[in-house]
């Protein structure tokens, strides 16, 4: 079946710090991949996604470039904000899931000023 | 566009005792999600609709819980008798559709505490 490992938090880090968050992944076909962002008290929001190898997605300043030959999905900001405080979630969603999501189990980010 | 709502946000009951929560998907939306999640835990899938029918309830335990979308918009979805493992928050979701390439929109969640 399918499924997402995600690098375990928590994550502390400075201000203007350069973020990775690792994300791999396992699935029987060629998945969509997706990051998802959960600010405290609210539900997930989508930030950024890839649906075919080598695609970059990007969104404000986040990047994930889809590595099929690492299965591999990391996140990436070259500086961190304190209001980019929150929880990340890795997904993916392929055709022999109905095109379901499958989550990592999430990363907590924390920046300090 | 008004995004996916949810009620209530919070609510507190005991175990044995029943609760149902609900949910409007995004104007247009044929397709809804009710997903668990554990705390510390990535969101669980518990049944997807496509318009009235479901399209998967594999982990959907449904000796306790049901979930209707008795007119392809709203969806209730029900817990009877809760646990003490029902503890967690029930996100929906909906999307235009079953394609990959289409996101999924999250409400804010109903987090439920069972005593």
């Amino acid at each position: 079946g399918n499924s997402v490992t995600q690098m375990e938090g928590p994550v502390t880090l400075s201000e203007e710090a350069f973020l990775t968050i690792n994300c791999t992944y396992t699935a029987t076909g060629y998945p969509s991949l997706f990051w998802y962002v959960q600010y405290p008290g609210e539900g997930l929001q989508l930030l950024l996604k890839a649906t075919k190898a080598d695609d970059k997605g990007s969104n404000k300043g986040f990047e994930a470039t889809y590595r099929k030959e690492t299965t591999s999905f990391h996140l990436e900001k070259g500086s961190v904000q304190v209001s980019d405080s929150a929880v990340y979630f890795c997904a993916l969603s392929d055709r022999g899931s109905a095109r379901q999501l499958t989550f990592g189990s999430g990363t907590q980010l924390t920046v300090l000023p | 566009e008004a995004g996916v709502a949810q009620s209530p946000r919070y609510k507190i009951i005991e175990k044995r005792q029943s609760v149902a929560f609900w949910c409007n998907p995004i104007s247009g939306h044929a397709t809804l999600y009710w997903y668990q999640q554990i705390l510390g835990q990535g969101p669980k899938l518990l049944i997807q609709f496509q318009n009235n029918g479901v399209v998967d309830d594999s982990q959907l335990p449904k000796d306790r819980f049901s979930a209707e979308r008795l007119k392809g918009v709203d969806s209730t979805l029900k817990i009877q008798p809760a646990k003490l493992e029902d503890s967690a928050v029930y996100l929906c979701a909906s999307s235009l559709g079953r394609d990959s390439n289409q996101p999924q929109h999250f409400g804010d969640g109903t987090r439920l505490s069972i005593l």
